[in-house]
């Protein structure tokens, strides 16, 4: 069974450009959480989408967006790229919502950003 | 808000030294509580994960009990192997419909 995939795994970007990460989550998984691990914040919350739908989002910036599509891939975009963006940005699935009590949430390896 | 508050790393073990990791949380209600390890230059793996106090997650020689009490979380392992160096993050879940919520991550070095 294919774990959850992220393209591209590395990426440079010049500042002020935009940026396209893509996320398959597991076959039969319809909730797709993206996060943002720097070393000075951590691992942070960006939003979680279920059935096309965003549940939830974090505290980031309007430049931050998402979207799911009916086979529950997703992908997210980062406009007007800062030096500050650079991370790894990790996708997570899980068969239901990322927070009901029992579902697993499987993280992908992650896409590496970084803003020159 | 809700937090996780971890121990401060890096922790340098020698192989077969005992481990502890604390973890402490803030949150309202009775959160989910995990542990996940990330291997150099990996995503995030599920180590283990409970869903109400004092019930006690355990995988790969891991151990760690949900202390509603202390709002506690750590994780043990009785004998560490050089191929358990990794980070490893504490996190907390709502089932309210917020994220995960995570530490800022403990390293843990272990040498032969």
């Amino acid at each position: 069974k294919a774990g959850v995939t992220q393209t591209p795994r590395y990426l440079i970007k010049t500042r002020g450009q935009q940026v396209t990460l893509s996320c398959s989550p597991i076959s039969g998984h319809r909730s797709v959480s993206w996060y943002q691990q720097t070393p000075g914040q951590g691992l942070q919350f960006l939003f979680e989408y279920f059935s096309e739908t965003q549940r939830n989002k974090g505290n980031f910036p309007g430049r931050f967006s998402g979207r799911q599509f009916s086979n529950s891939r997703s992908e997210m975009n980062v406009s007007t790229l800062e030096l500050g963006d650079s991370a790894l940005y990790l996708c997570a699935s899980s068969l239901g919502s990322a927070t009901q009590s029992g579902n697993t949430i499987y993280f992908g390896e992650g896409s590496w950003l970084t803003v020159v | 808000g809700d937090s996780v508050t971890q121990m401060e790393g890096p922790v340098t073990l020698s192989e077969e030294a005992f481990l502890t990791i604390n973890c402490t949380y803030t949150a309202t209600g009775y959160p989910s509580l995990f542990w996940y390890v990330q291997y150099p230059g990996e995503g995030l793996q599920l180590l283990l994960k409970a869903t109400k106090a004092d019930d006690k997650g355990s995988n790969k020689g891991f151990e760690a009990t949900y202390r509603k009490e202390t709002t506690s979380f750590h994780l043990e392992k009785g004998s560490v192997q050089v191929s358990d160096s990794a980070v490893y993050f504490c996190a907390l879940a709502h089932q309210a419909g917020t994220a995960l919520i995570f530490g800022k991550g403990t390293t843990l070095s272990v040498s032969s």
